[in-house]
């Protein structure tokens, strides 16, 4: 079935160390996204990727790094830097360049103890 | 930059009308989007609006769109106890970057 994968579901990592959460998506769209959703918060864009090799930061892309080198993978490393890391992250692609819906992974729940 | 504000509660009896209620100040505006979010799950596409229409209906859902006020709505008809969730609001200005602002999200409380 075409979707996008999100591992790992939960993630628990002590203070400073860099984790990387991977997005693998076998739909054959070309944009993908990261964002980060904290509770009672709407979702702040990480990064984003229209095409591969080729990554834009968004609104709060200080203390994570990404890389865009196939078209199926996107994956987000929260690095030291990252002051609050502890938050849901979600993927997401872009089926329709017209209508530009974003298309939603089912998240990554990362937690620093 | 753009913003999207959405009331954060809701709450309703079942099989009465939910009406979700959202602004934005992006007069820019192309399309407009409804998600629905349940409990540790990503978002889901429940319904979009371009800018140039007012109104659309699917179903148990009909989405209203004043572009003069800024104000989009989702009203959801015979709400169940399966609608609880987390409703986004979101737009997608001008450009093609592709990059959609989200409000803070409605969490619909559904009583039997």
């Amino acid at each position: 079935d075409g979707g996008i994968t999100q591992s790992p579901k939960y993630l628990f990592r002590k203070e400073g160390q860099n984790v990387t959460l991977s997005c693998e998506q076998n739909l054959n769209h070309d944009a993908m996204y990261w964002y980060r959703q904290d509770p009672g918060q709407g979702l702040r864009l990480i990064y984003y990727s229209q095409i591969v090799n080729d990554f834009q930061k968004g609104d709060i892309a200080e203390g994570y790094s990404v890389s865009r080198e196939k078209k199926e993978s996107f994956p987000l490393t929260v690095t030291s830097a990252q002051k609050n890391p502890t938050a849901f992250y979600l993927c997401a692609s872009v089926p329709d360049r017209a209508r530009g819906e974003l298309f939603f992974g089912e998240g990554s729940r990362l937690t620093v103890l | 930059g753009e913003d999207v504000e959405q009331s954060l509660f809701l709450s309703v009896r079942e099989g009465d009308s939910s009406v979700i209620n959202c602004t934005y100040t992006d007069s820019s505006s192309t399309y407009l989007y409804w998600y629905k979010q349940e409990p540790g799950a990503g978002l889901q596409l429940l319904t979009y609006i371009f800018s140039n229409m007012d109104m659309k209906q699917d179903q148990r859902l009909t989405v209203l769109l004043n572009k003069k006020d800024k104000h989009l709505s989702l009203r959801i008809a015979d709400t169940q106890t399966g609608d609880s969730a987390i409703y986004f609001c979101a737009e997608r200005g001008g450009g093609s970057n592709y990059k959609l602002t989200f409000g803070k999200g409605t969490l619909l409380t559904v009583n039997p």
